[in-house]
């Protein structure tokens, strides 16, 4: 079964300090993963994925992700965090098998980011 | 940024009412979902579609019902609103592409209060 677990609700960083958010999943196959971000009273939007090749993934708004299979990992990362990146994170997996897999979506962590 | 759209972004409505949450993409996505989110909470899958005619529960039981009779427009009807039904409605889409890999994106939501 496909799971993904975000361990932390919220995170709280220094502007212009470097942020990660944590992410950790379950598949049988390889994982198709997936990062999105969600300010207030709007949908997600999506940031970034991993699908194969570099491990490292850089994605919109300076982000990156680090796709680590030893560890079933794929933490979100930036250099130096802004105000604006205060938001809603969720993190998603899915099975690269398809068959019919769907999106799992993490709980989502809260990002507070302070001037 | 996504084409994918809902109407209406807000709704408040009287317990009893009929209403139907309206979803449009215009990427020729096959693949169509919706999801049911508390303010600034995971989400839950209630519906998803593989094309048209096709239309399944998801993994959160809900009163409500979905049709896909055109490729783009995948609209969520609640027969009877009632207060449980308070909540974010959230509509995705996304292409069946090689490998599974597509993105799944969303649109803006609509944000349901029923009195």
């Amino acid at each position: 079964a496909q799971s993904v677990a975000q361990p932390e609700d919220q995170v709280n960083v220094a502007e212009g300090n470097p942020l990660t958010v944590k992410c950790t999943y379950s598949v049988s196959g390889n994982p198709y993963l997936f990062w999105y971000v969600q300010y207030p009273n709007r949908g997600l939007q999506f940031l970034l994925k991993y699908i194969t090749g570099d491990n490292l993934v850089k994605g919109s708004y300076g982000f990156e992700a680090e796709f680590n299979k030893s560890q079933t990992s794929f933490h979100l990362k930036k250099p130096s965090a802004l105000v604006s990146d205060s938001a809603l994170y969720f993190c998603a997996v899915r099975d690269s098998r398809g068959g019919g897999f769907k999106t799992i979506f993490g709980a989502g962590t809260r990002l507070f980011v302070k001037a | 940024e996504a084409d994918i759209y809902q109407t209406p972004r807000y709704l408040v409505i009287g317990t009893g009412k009929k209403i139907t949450l309206e979803c449009s993409q215009t990427m020729g996505h096959d693949k169509m979902y919706w999801y049911q989110q508390d303010p600034g909470m995971e989400l839950h899958l209630i519906h998803y579609s593989y094309g048209v005619n096709s239309t399944e529960k998801g993994d959160l039981s809900s009163e409500s019902t979905v049709s896909r009779i055109r490729t783009e427009h995948f609209p969520l009807t609640l027969e009877s609103a009632r207060p449980s039904h308070t909540s974010q409605y959230l509509c995705a889409s996304r292409r069946t592409g090689q490998g599974d890999q597509e993105t799944q994106y969303f649109g803006p939501g609509t944000r349901l209060l029923v009195l």
